[in-house]
């Protein structure tokens, strides 16, 4: 357990609106992820971090950015929120990344999001 | 990474033991094999892993074909919280490191 919190848990936007989610970890893991989880798709990566301030974008990153101005923080941000996100959010982080077949990612509880 | 394959669905007694398997026919030489579940309304959690021999947790038991061309994750009893979407997912470290997650199998469990 990577004590990784997020919040909000629940958000409800209309459309249009900026939303920003927090991820939040206390191992000081170096890599974290940012996922969605939509009926049919399983879980599929949004954004990546490899260190403080290194990002990259992951399968399905349009309409989102995101930020790492601290280890423990990633914050995801919709700049324009849209009906097509609304979905459940899912942050996880790792120690290891890339390098090893064998690192472990740890996940948060989730936010879901609904965007009227 | 490789694709895996699972069925959509397995039921199982509580207190009995579960086998899950997974198909993964194209997995390469250095290539981890991992299972996570999902219980109900929360995040993925990690479950074991391993390379090319059987491996034991506290939580489970992967035994891998000696082709590794299959594994099986065992559960030796179920209980009501086991009740999960059991994900078979294969490493090797990546691009980006991400999980790439496919349907799983829904575990349901009965008392």
């Amino acid at each position: 357990d990577a004590g990784i919190t997020q919040s909000p848990r629940h958000k409800v936007t209309e459309t249009g609106t900026p939303v920003t989610l927090r991820c939040h970890q206390t191992e000081n893991h170096r890599y974290m992820y940012w996922y969605r989880q939509d009926p049919g798709h399983g879980l599929r990566l949004i954004h990546y971090s490899y260190g403080v301030k290194d990002t990259d974008k992951g399968e399905v990153s349009d309409g989102y950015s995101v930020s790492r101005s601290k280890t423990e923080d990633f914050l995801l941000t919709l700049e324009s929120a849209t009906s097509s996100q609304t979905s459940v959010y899912f942050c996880a982080a790792a120690r290891g990344g890339t390098r090893s077949g064998t690192d472990t990612q740890y996940f948060g509880p989730g936010t879901r999001l609904t965007v009227l | 990474d490789a694709k895996t394959t699972q069925p959509n669905s397995m039921e199982s007694n509580e207190e009995e033991p579960v086998h899950l398997p997974c198909n993964h026919s194209t997995i390469s030489g250095t290539d981890y094999i991992h299972w996570y579940r999902q219980l109900p309304s929360q995040g993925p959690e990690y479950v074991i892993h391993g390379l090319t021999s059987n491996v034991n947790n506290r939580m489970a038991s992967l035994a891998i074909a000696e082709d590794r061309k299959s594994s099986t994750l065992i559960l030796h009893r179920a209980t009501l919280r086991d009740a999960a979407v059991y994900y078979c997912i294969l490493r090797g470290g990546g691009s980006q490191g991400n999980l790439i997650f496919g349907k799983g199998t829904k575990l349901s469990v009965k008392p």
